[in-house]
């Protein structure tokens, strides 16, 4: 079994500031993380995923996310926000070997203020 | 185009009828899905098909079925729908493998009376 806890429902943070959206995990397998974005009235897109190797790993629109196994976080970050980036973010998990469903967790609201 | 196109967009419906949500999708996968979203629930996967042949139950299949005419097609029913079925659902697909990315449609908006 594996499962998904964004601790953050709601992330308020001023244009041009950085912020950090939360995720860990919990799986007894190895796992494959992803974190996808939610715009207003469309379906989710992916935005970044880790795999393996190196444990920081790059998105697009400048998001990075750290995979940190000790600590089984797949934390978020980006370090300035622009208004467009208001979105819902949702972190997933997903175990390693044959087939595993992909589990979401319950999201997190960025709202950026000018 | 879209890749992944869902009709209707809104649909709102009374408690017992019978209502087919539906996807399409252009991008030669095998692999679709059925979520729904609820607010503070996040995505929950109610059916998940591998091929045309291949059909799966998710996490909460309780009250829906689904049907998959071809590669590209994948149908989800609501038999006799009620209020607590109300939600956002979403269609998607995906290429398999190892850290597959889900693809998804925009959405049907669902409302229950």
């Amino acid at each position: 079994a594996q499962s998904v806890t964004q601790l953050d429902s709601q992330v308020p943070v001023f244009e041009e500031a950085p912020v950090e959206l939360r995720c860990n995990y919990s799986s007894s397998v190895s796992v494959y993380l992803f974190w996808y974005v939610q715009y207003p009235n469309q379906g989710l897109q992916l935005l970044l995923k880790y795999l393996s190797g190196s444990t920081l790993v790059k998105g697009i629109n400048g998001f990075e996310a750290e995979f940190n196994k000790s600590q089984t976080s797949f934390h978020l970050r980006k370090p300035s926000v622009h208004i467009s980036d208001t979105a819902e973010y949702f972190c997933a998990v997903k175990g390693s070997g044959g087939y595993q469903k992909v589990t979401f967790g319950i999201g997190t609201k960025l709202q950026v203020i000018p | 185009d879209a890749d992944v196109t869902q009709t209707p967009r809104n649909r709102i419906t009374k408690t017992g009828k019978r209502i087919m949500l539906e996807c399409s999708q252009t991008k030669g996968h095998d692999r679709m899905y059925w979520y729904r979203q609820d607010p503070g629930l996040g995505l929950r996967l109610i059916y998940y098909s591998f091929d045309v042949k291949d059909i799966n139950k998710g996490e909460i299949s309780d009250g829906y079925s689904v049907s998959r005419q071809a590669q590209a097609k994948f149908s989800l029913s609501l038999e006799s729908a009620i209020p607590n079925q109300t939600a956002l659902y979403f269609c998607a697909t995906s290429e398999g493998g190892r850290g597959e990315t889900q693809y998804f449609g925009p959405g049907t908006r669902l409302l229950v009376l």
